[in-house]
């Protein structure tokens, strides 16, 4: 059974530029949630997508935005980038059946962003 | 507001040592899920142990134990003979019932297993 699959794996960018970062979730997973890992503030929550619609939202900007595509497949983009965006990004999907409560968490290596 | 706290920033014993790797966390809600992930060099989070807030049996897997005392607040991991492939950050991490899938880490515990 494939894992969660991140691309692309490492990337950079200069200030100002927007940036797409991909995940694909386990077969039959149809949860996928974003977070944010930096040394300063650690793992931090970005968004969670279940049947292409958000059902939770972390505290970040709305820079930060993300969609989910009917196979389950999301995309998080994060426009005018600052330096302070540079992270390694982990996208986790989970088997989820209806809104409420979610499955062990199954997550990806990452994309680590560099903003130059 | 939910926060997880764990203390230790790093840790380094030697080969076939034991190590507990303690975890105090903060909510007020009644119903809620406690984990460990552990972290290697590659990035992935690995996902080690899950238990519900009305589950305070302790578990052991194999060399691995944990420890939840609501008491205390507490969900300890312990390594029973540490090898060197336990070598990596270990996070401790709380979600609620309701959104269990927006989870708060802890800052992460950094295991150094010497030969």
């Amino acid at each position: 059974k494939a894992g969660v699959t991140q691309t692309p794996r490492y990337l950079i960018k200069t200030r100002g530029q927007q940036v797409t970062l991909s995940c694909s979730p386990i077969s039959g997973h149809r949860s996928v949630s974003w977070y944010q890992q930096t040394p300063g503030q650690g793992l931090q929550f970005l968004f969670e997508y279940f049947s292409e619609t958000q059902r939770n939202k972390g505290n970040f900007p709305g820079r930060f935005s993300g969609r989910q595509f009917s196979n389950s497949r999301s995309e998080m983009n994060v426009s005018t980038l600052e330096l302070g965006d540079s992270a390694l990004y982990l996208c986790a999907s989970s088997f989820r059946i209806q809104a409420e409560n979610t499955g062990e968490l199954f997550f990806g290596e990452g994309s680590r962003l560099t903003v130059l | 507001a939910q926060k997880v706290t764990q203390a230790q920033t790093e840790i380094s014993v030697v080969e076939k040592e034991d190590v507990t790797l303690d975890c105090v966390y903060e909510t007020r809600d009644t119903t809620y899920y406690l984990f460990w992930y552990k972290q290697p060099p590659s990035g992935e989070l690995v996902f080690l142990i899950r238990r519900n807030s009305f589950d305070e049996q302790n578990e052991i897997s194999g060399r691995y134990s944990w420890n939840f005392q609501k008491s205390t607040s507490s969900f300890n991991f312990t390594i029973t003979a540490s090898q060197v492939v336990d070598s990596a950050v270990y996070f401790c991490a709380l979600s609620l019932w309701s959104s269990a899938s927006k989870i708060i880490f802890g800052s992460g515990t950094r295991l150094s297993i010497r030969p």
